[in-house]
C-alpha cells in the first residue's frame, strides 16, 4: 500500500564512496521530485521529471545524477560523495505539473538518511 | 530571488489550545500555497492547501489564512493535540509555472504538551 517507497532508509558511506538511492511510486503519477533536506530541516528542491523527462534541475554539482527509468522510478546516484552530501533526501511524486490543484500535491516518500564519514 | 520564510522557528502550546504557526512569502507571483506536516523520522504529509483568489479555507481542524496584502499566510490549528506535534512547511508556486517546483519555507517546531 505504500505510496512512495524509497531505499535505502540509512546509508552510511565513506567520502568519495559512489551510492544510488532508489524512489518508485505506485500512485501513477507522472511527475517525480528529489529534495535534499538539510540539518536545519529546510527542504530544497534537486531535481524534478515529467514522464522520465528531466525538466527541473536546480544548482546540484554535477556528482549528483538522477535516472528515470520508467515514469514509476526515479534514482538518484551520488559520485565522489563529501561531507557535505549528507542529509536526508525525499522523493516525492504528482500527479502532473499544470496549474490544477490536484497536480500540485505532492506526495512525500519516508525520506534517505545519507552520512558521510 | 524568491523567498518563503517563517516567523517562529518553534512554537510551544499546552494540549488543548489553538496554535498559528506564520508564514511570510515574497513573491507576489506566486499564486497556490501548501501547509505540510513533519513528523520525526518522516516524510512530509499534505494538510490543506489554498490558491491566490480565496482569502481562507478551513479543514477538519485546521484553516489556512492568505493575506495577499502584506504576502503573509498561516495555518490555524484548533484544539492542538499530542499528535500535532510536527514540523510544519508553508510551501508556495508561482502563477502560470508549470514544472510544479514548490519553494518551501523553513519550517516550525510545534510541540505540544499535556
Amino acid at each position: 500500500d505504500t505510496a512512495v517507497s524509497q531505499t535505502p532508509k540509512y546509508l552510511v558511506t565513506q567520502m568519495g564512496n559512489d551510492k544510488s538511492i532508489k524512489c518508485e511510486q505506485n500512485l501513477g503519477h507522472d511527475t517525480m521530485y528529489w529534495y535534499k533536506q538539510d540539518s536545519k530541516k529546510f527542504l530544497k528542491i534537486m531535481f524534478s521529471y515529467n514522464n522520465k523527462e528531466l525538466i527541473i534541475n536546480e544548482t546540484v554539482p554535477n556528482r549528483f545524477s538522477p535516472k528515470s527509468p520508467d515514469k514509476a522510478h526515479l534514482n538518484l546516484h551520488i559520485n565522489s560523495l563529501e561531507l557535505g552530501d549528507s542529509a536526508v533526501y525525499f522523493c516525492a511524486s504528482s500527479l502532473g505539473t499544470s496549474g490544477l490543484r490536484t497536480h500540485n500535491e505532492q506526495f512525500f516518500g519516508p525520506g534517505t538518511r545519507l552520512t558521510v564519514l | 530571488g524568491e523567498s518563503v520564510g517563517l516567523h517562529l522557528p518553534t512554537l510551544s502550546v499546552q494540549e488543548g489550545d489553538n496554535s498559528i504557526i506564520n508564514c511570510a512569502y515574497s513573491n507576489s507571483a506566486s499564486d497556490y500555497f501548501i501547509w505540510y506536516k513533519q513528523e520525526s523520522g518522516k516524510g512530509p504529509q499534505f494538510i490543506i492547501d489554498i490558491r491566490s483568489n480565496m482569502d481562507k479555507r478551513q479543514g477538519q481542524r485546521v484553516t489556512v489564512l492568505l493575506n495577499k496584502t502584506v504576502k503573509h499566510l498561516s495555518l490555524q490549528i484548533a484544539a492542538t493535540q499530542p499528535g500535532d506535534s510536527a514540523v510544519y512547511f508553508c510551501a508556495e508556486k508561482n502563477r502560470g509555472s508549470t514544472l510544479g517546483r514548490l519553494y518551501f519555507g523553513r519550517g516550525t517546531q510545534l510541540t505540544v504538551w499535556p
